[in-house]
């Protein structure tokens, strides 16, 4: 079956430009996370979702960073005038699980972010 | 701190040869812990949970320390398409935030 997608697999910006990263979790999965990932490093915890709801925004590193998930599928990661730190590989993850025993968590692959 | 830390490595180990990963976790609030696999310029995936009595999934062997506060992977009779990154991951119980480690980089030498 479909995995989760994402989109664009890569993304070019020039410093200060916006842009906008998609995922399409896996059909039905109620939590839907987004995780930042630095060259050499583990995923960073971003934010989380469930449903529509986004319920933890603790680890978005500025107000540049908006995500949104208005109708419990779809997310959008959004990031304003992006910098030269924002590059980096963004990760979106669905689980079909709720509540703090969430389990398996599924990975999209990715989208690769420079910043030039 | 970071609430998660793991050797990086690289571990190089010939074929056949046992290796094992620890990881440490800070907060003893956490709740459920996971091994990941990633593999080079791709997306990370479960390899196996980490449960209290540790558990056994063929040639991959995981247990938790919650006193010591480590959880440890154990690989035997090493093979080639073991080479990857191994990814320690903790739940903490209040919220839903997973912590991944930095990552072990594994490479098995033929």
């Amino acid at each position: 079956g479909a995995g989760v997608s994402q989109s664009p697999r890569y993304k070019v910006a020039k410093r200060g430009q916006d842009v906008a990263l998609r995922c399409d979790p896996i059909s039905g999965h109620v939590s839907l996370f987004w995780y930042q990932q630095a060259l050499g490093q583990g995923p960073e915890f971003l934010t989380y979702f469930q449903n529509e709801a986004q319920l933890d925004k603790s680890g978005l590193p500025s107000d540049r960073f908006f995500a949104e998930r208005p109708e419990g599928s779809v997310s959008t990661l959004k990031i304003q005038r992006t910098q030269q730190e924002d590059s980096a590989v963004y990760l979106c993850a669905s689980s079909p699980a709720i509540g703090v025993r969430t389990d398996t968590q599924y990975f999209g692959p990715g989208t690769r972010l420079t910043v030039l | 701190r970071k609430e998660v830390e793991q050797d990086p490595g690289p571990f190089n180990v010939p074929e056949g040869a046992t290796v094992a990963f620890n990881c440490t976790y800070s907060n003893s609030a956490s709740q459920s812990f996971f091994w990941y696999r990633q593999d080079c310029r791709k997306e990370p995936k479960l390899l196996m949970s980490v449960y209290s009595s540790g558990n056994e999934d063929g040639r991959f062997t995981a247990q938790l320390n919650r006193a010591s506060q480590y959880i440890s992977l154990l690989i035997r009779d090493s093979k080639l398409s073991d080479s990857a990154t191994y990814l320690c991951v903790v739940n903490i119980r209040t919220g839903n935030q997973f912590y991944f480690g930095t990552g072990t980089s594994l490479t098995v030498i033929p």
